[in-house]
C-alpha cells in the first residue's frame, strides 16, 4: 500500500497570498496517476487536479499541480475567500487507492 | 446534470450487515468505472473499493477484504456494497463515487454522491 504524507496539517493564509501544499508519496506514484480534492464542510470533495498536473473541468487556473515520482504539489496562486477548505491528495496508480491525511486551509 | 444518490445507510450493531445502494441519472453507466469512499466523523477520506465497467473487476481496501462485497448492475444504473460482519470501525459516511474517464478503469473519482451515513454500534 502506497502511503500519501501531506503537508503542513494546518497552513494560514489570507486571501490574495499563495498557497503551496505538499503530498510525499511512501513509493512512486505509477504514470504521476496523482489526484487533488477540496472538500467544504457539509459537501462531498471536488476533483480539481487529475494526473498530476491536468485541471479538471471548470476548475479555475488559479490552481496548479506538479510534481512526478513521489512528490507532488497543488499551488493556488492567489487564494479566493471560496478556497478556505480541506485538500487531500489521491493516489490511483495502483489497484489499491489511497488518501493523504489532509491539508486545512484556513484564514489568517 | 449526471447525479449520484446513495441510500441504505443507518445503524446496525456489530457483527451486523447492511447493503448501501447508489443510483446513477444522467450519464451512461456502465461506460464508467466505479468506486466507494468512506469519511468517518470529523476524519479524512479512505478509499474504500471499485469495480470495473463490467462489474468483472473488484478492487477492496485491506480493511474490508473479505467482509465487504461490490457490485453494480448496469442494467438498472446502480452500484451497490454489500458490508457484512460489520465493526465500530465501520462507522463513516460512505460515498459513492465515479470515475473521471470514459471507458477506463481509473479510480480518480470526478462525480460524488452526497454519501449515506453507516452507524455501527450496540
Amino acid at each position: 500500500e502506497i502511503v500519501l504524507t501531506q503537508s503542513p496539517g494546518t497552513l494560514s493564509l489570507s486571501p490574495g497570498e499563495r498557497a503551496t501544499l505538499s503530498c510525499r508519496a511512501s513509493q512512486s506514484v505509477s504514470n504521476s496517476y496523482l489526484a487533488w480534492y477540496q472538500q467544504k464542510p457539509g459537501q462531498a470533495p471536488r476533483l480539481l487536479i487529475s494526473g498530476a498536473s491536468n485541471r479538471a473541468t471548470g476548475i479555475p487556473d488559479r490552481f496548479g499541480g506538479s510534481g512526478s515520482g513521489t512528490d507532488f504539489t497543488l499551488t493556488i496562486s492567489r487564494l479566493e475567500p471560496e478556497d478556505f477548505a480541506v485538500y487531500y491528495c489521491q493516489q490511483y496508480g495502483s489497484s489499491l487507492s489511497t488518501f493523504g491525511q489532509g491539508t486545512k486551509l484556513e484564514i489568517k | 446534470e449526471a447525479q449520484l444518490l446513495e441510500s441504505g445507510g443507518g445503524l446496525v450493531q456489530p457483527g451486523g450487515s447492511l447493503r448501501l445502494s447508489c443510483a446513477a441519472s444522467r450519464f451512461t453507466f456502465s461506460s464508467y468505472a466505479m468506486g466507494w469512499v468512506r469519511q468517518a466523523p470529523g476524519k479524512g477520506l479512505e478509499w474504500v473499493s471499485s469495480i470495473s465497467l463490467s462489474g468483472g473487476g473488484t478492487y477492496y481496501a485491506d480493511s474490508v477484504k473479505g467482509r465487504f462485497t461490490i457490485s453494480r448492475d448496469n442494467s438498472r444504473n446502480t452500484l451497490y456494497l454489500q458490508m457484512n460482519s460489520l465493526r465500530a470501525e465501520d462507522t463513516a459516511l460512505y460515498y459513492c463515487a465515479k470515475s473521471a474517464i470514459f471507458g477506463v478503469v481509473t479510480w480518480c473519482f470526478d462525480l460524488w454522491g452526497r454519501g449515506t451515513l453507516v452507524t455501527v454500534s450496540s
